[in-house]
């Protein structure tokens, strides 16, 4: 299993770009989640899916659109991007069932000039 | 919005040294209390899974116990050693309504231990 994948890595866009942040999961995941990591801020939920046709907000929503059209992926689109959506990304699965983990991505590291 | 608060935001020990520190979380619709260890330039690891009142959980040096009436958590690190130095996050998940199946997580726990 490949675990919890993201592309890319590291990203620079201009203020106004939209770019789309890709997540995928190999392992059967019903429930995905993308996270912003902001400095004192810890993680913070920007969207997240409990399966595939089902998507909702979270704490840090806006400026962010989602779609779970399979259980394997969950990209995350960024529609004009902002010098505040400067940030470490992180997509994270799991299984949904009492006492299960929850399995993070590398991470995207994201600049915004 | 559901808050979940970490105390202390940062700690310095030195190698040997046991310590602890606090996960507070809310205790109306629990469902679980997840602990997580991030060390810097990577992703967040699981350390704990923890569902029922009075559960502890025990892996190595570092063990947790959890309160779910009075909402909160404590982790606990033995003798700890320079690679412990990372940031410790909780998380809660209260069910029912909207907040169904979201982990919330608090700002964390920076540790770092000295040699």
């Amino acid at each position: 299993n490949a675990g919890v994948t993201q592309t890319p890595k590291f990203q620079v866009l201009k203020t106004g770009q939209s770019m789309t942040l890709q997540c995928a999961q190999d392992m059967n995941h019903e429930y995905m989640s993308w996270y912003r990591q902001d400095p004192g801020m810890g993680l913070r939920l920007i969207h997240y899916s409990v399966g595939a046709g089902i998507t909702d907000q979270g704490e840090v929503p806006n400026g962010y659109n989602v779609s779970r059209s399979t259980t394997e992926d969950f990209p995350l689109r960024l529609l004009s991007a902002a010098p505040s959506q400067t940030s470490v990304y992180f997509c994270a699965s799991r299984t949904g069932a009492e006492g299960e983990t929850q399995y993070f991505g590398p991470g995207t590291r994201l600049l915004v000039l | 919005i559901l808050n979940v608060e970490q105390s202390p935001q940062s700690l310095h020990v030195q190698e040997g040294d046991s310590t602890n520190f606090t996960c507070s979380f809310p205790s109306s619709n629990f469902y679980a209390l997840h602990w997580y260890r991030w060390e810097t330039a990577k992703s967040p690891e699981a350390l704990f899974v923890m569902t029922l009142n009075g559960d502890e959980k025990k892996k190595g040096r570092i063990s947790a116990t959890l309160n779910t009436k009075e909402g909160y958590s404590y982790l606990y690190i033995k003798g700890s050693q320079p690679e412990d130095s990372a940031t410790y996050l909780c998380a809660s998940i209260n069910a029912g309504g909207t907040s169904y199946g979201k982990l919330t997580f608090g700002q964390g726990t920076i540790l770092t231990v000295h040699p």
